[in-house]
């Protein structure tokens, strides 16, 4: 079956890069149509749609942060790795990663999140 | 960019009642949208794609409809497990945009 896991720090401080890891098994990214994405929620608010990366590396990011995010993959270990330059407070959430099925699908498995909390 | 508004932000309902929420997207996406399930302190749940798509698994009491900028997902009969917060996202190869959200609770 489907897993995600994401990992990374708890607290990170002001103007520090955050990078987070989301480690999968039941697909591989190498599979023609397959994606991983990035969402995130701040407490108490809504999901934002962060980052995606698709099986031929082909990435998009949400356009008011793209100068920040960087998403990459390495197959081999079943890994997506998202990065974000600059953290601010504003950035506390809970960051997911999930699975979408192909070109334009939904996300049909997530990971259970992890929160991070930018703070000095 | 393409804005997801749902109404109405909070539902109050009663086990057994039919709610009906509401997506509307600034302009036409298609059958672009999915409605997803999230409880508390847990990740959102997948229930129904490109609009009217029931996903594997989901109770068929679950339903979704629409098409271009007018969406909705109905719960026919209100189970006590529903009581949750629905969002609907937007979603093309490019990007995906999800709406504010829309509270069920216990009336």
């Amino acid at each position: 079956q489907i897993t995600l896991k994401e990992s990374g720090p708890t607290l990170v401080k002001p103007t520090q890069t955050l990078t987070l890891t989301c480690t999968f098994s039941g697909f591989s990214l190498s599979t023609s149509g397959l994606g991983v994405g990035w969402i995130r929620q701040p407490p108490g608010k809504a999901l934002e749609w962060l980052a995606l990366i698709y099986w031929d590396d082909d990435r998009r990011y949400r356009p008011s942060l793209k100068s920040r995010l960087t998403i990459t993959k390495d197959t081999s270990k079943n890994q997506v790795v998202l990065t974000m330059t600059n953290m601010d407070p504003v950035d506390t959430a809970t960051y997911y990663c999930a699975h979408t099925l192909g070109i334009a699908a939904a996300f049909d498995y997530w990971g259970q999140g992890t929160l991070v909390t930018v703070s000095s | 960019d393409i804005q997801m508004t749902q109404s109405p932000s909070t539902l109050s309902a009663s086990v057994g009642d039919r709610v009906t929420i509401t997506c509307r997207a600034s302009e036409s996406i298609s059958s672009w949208l999915a409605w997803y399930q999230q409880k508390p302190g847990k990740a959102p749940k997948l229930l129904i794609y490109k609009a009217s798509s029931l996903e594997s698994g989901v109770p068929s009491r679950f339903s979704g409809s629409g098409s271009g900028t007018e969406f909705t997902l109905t719960i026919s009969s209100l189970q006590p497990d529903d009581f949750a917060t629905y969002y609907c996202q937007h979603y093309n190869s490019f990007s995906g945009t999800f709406g504010q959200g829309t509270k069920v609770e216990i009336k």
